[in-house]
């Protein structure tokens, strides 16, 4: 069975870092890509990040680019998204999902989510 | 850049009504869209796959259909359950990036 924890959520004041975790079970990090998505409070699903799963290149939204660094390790099955100078912005819940492609790619397994508060 | 546009962003209907949702593409994507369900609380959950394909686990009273910039899903038959909110999502080639449609509230 195919599933997605994530973890490292929590509150932060502006400028500050938080590591976000998510550990996977049920499949390989070698054979699938990996994202992160982001939903702030009462609003909708931002694509935040995404790693490949055979380079290991990652990328990045423009509004995260220089501030978040996305990583995996493949012997753990965890992917990490290192988050620095956050902003209020920054404040929504954050899932991991697992990309899969036939003939387009989509995210056909997402975690619970962990929620993310960036406030004085 | 593509955008994705949803209509309507709310959709009041009965339980054992039928439902239609739309998403408009501002540039063709041919059949690389995706369709997901999230409900209250919960994360979403991938209902339709390249523009027409049924998740696993998916009902049939779910479909999808479109091609090129425009796309929808019917769900025929109200179920309780099926009232919540869903995104439309296509991947762009290069740079990869995801891109969410603002979403369709389904409300009873």
């Amino acid at each position: 069975e195919v599933q997605l924890v994530e973890s490292g959520g929590g509150l932060v004041k502006p400028g500050g870092s938080l590591r976000l975790s998510c550990s996977v079970s049920g499949f390989s990090l070698s054979s699938h890509s990996m994202n992160w998505v982001r939903q702030a409070p009462g609003k909708g699903l931002e694509w935040v990040a995404s790693i490949s799963s055979s380079s290991g290149d990652a990328y990045y939204a423009d509004s995260v680019k220089g501030r978040f660094t996305l990583s995996k390790d493949n012997s753990k099955n965890s992917v990490f998204l290192e988050m620095n100078s956050l902003r209020a912005e920054d404040t929504a819940i954050y899932y991991c999902a697992r990309d899969a492609w036939v003939a387009a790619h989509f995210l056909d397994h997402w975690g619970q989510g962990t929620l993310v508060s960036v406030s004085s | 850049e593509i955008v994705l546009t949803q209509t309507p962003a709310t959709l009041s209907l009965s339980p054992g009504g039928r439902a239609t949702l739309s998403c408009r593409a501002s540039q063709s994507v041919g059949s690389n869209l995706a369709w997901y369900q999230q409900r209250p609380g919960r994360a979403p959950r991938l209902l339709i796959y390249d523009a027409s394909n049924r998740a696993t686990g998916i009902p049939a009273r779910f479909s999808g259909s479109g091609s090129g910039t425009d796309f929808t899903l019917i769900i025929s038959s109200l179920e309780p359950e099926d009232f919540a909110i869903y995104y439309c999502q296509v991947r762009s080639i290069w740079p990869p990036k995801d891109t969410f449609g603002q979403g369709t509230k389904l409300e009873i």
